[in-house]
């Protein structure tokens, strides 16, 4: 069955730090792969997303992560972390059901 | 305006109250989607509809159930309310038609059941 980890419950960085945010998938095909961002109060918003082709992929804010087949994982990373970052990031997967099953959120405190 | 607006945006109702969720959409998607958040769980899946007449169960159906009206709207209801239904609920919409196309999430409804 398809499933989503994200191995980190709460990452603390601080100001201006790199950022990487794990996320292990498990799936027999190469899944469709995402990664969304809740801010408090709000819905999610994507970040980027990964279907084929170049395994490094750029998103929004800043944000980039690279797909690697042998380790089933695709990182979410930022080499400069800005205080307006601090949200709660999920990594997520679809199959071609088009159901998107979601790992349990990674919540990213920023130190001044 | 919103794409996905989800109404209402909270709602505080009593054990065995039935409550209905609503969700409409402009995007001209055909796919929407019910999930339900809570701390620690991340998002889990209550029902799916690819279109008007295909309707699908997620992980966790029981005690809820769905109707899809129109393409653009798709509402969830709780037939008879009980606490541990308490949660943050997110509606979503995708397009069969973009290949590795994304979900669009509304803002959410935090529903609290006392």
């Amino acid at each position: 069955a398809q499933s989503v980890t994200q191995p980190d419950i709460h990452i603390t960085v601080s100001e201006g730090a790199s950022l990487e945010l794990r996320c292990n998938y498990s799936y027999g095909a190469t899944p469709y792969l995402f990664w969304y961002v809740q801010s408090p109060g709000q819905g999610l918003q994507l970040l980027l997303k990964y279907f084929s082709g170049d395994t490094l992929v750029q998103g929004i804010k800043g944000f980039e992560a690279e797909f690697k087949r042998s380790q089933s994982s695709f990182n979410l990373r930022k080499p400069s972390v800005h205080w307006s970052d601090a949200a709660e990031y999920f990594c997520a997967s679809s199959s071609g059901t088009y159901k998107y099953i979601f790992g349990t959120g990674t919540r990213l405190k920023v130190l001044a | 305006d919103a794409d996905v607006t989800q109404t209402p945006r909270n709602r505080i109702t009593k054990t065995g109250k039935r409550i209905m969720l609503e969700c409409s959409q402009t995007k001209g998607h055909d796919r929407m989607y019910w999930y339900r958040q809570d701390p620690g769980l991340g998002l889990r899946l209550i029902y799916y509809s690819f279109d008007v007449k295909d309707i699908n169960k997620g992980e966790i159906s029981d005690g809820y159930s769905v109707s899809r009206q129109a393409q653009a709207k798709f509402s969830l209801s709780l037939e008879s309310a009980i606490p541990n239904q308490t949660a943050l609920y997110f509606c979503a919409t995708s397009d069969s038609r973009q290949g590795a196309a994304e979900a669009f999430f509304g803002q959410g409804t935090r529903l609290t059941v006392v």
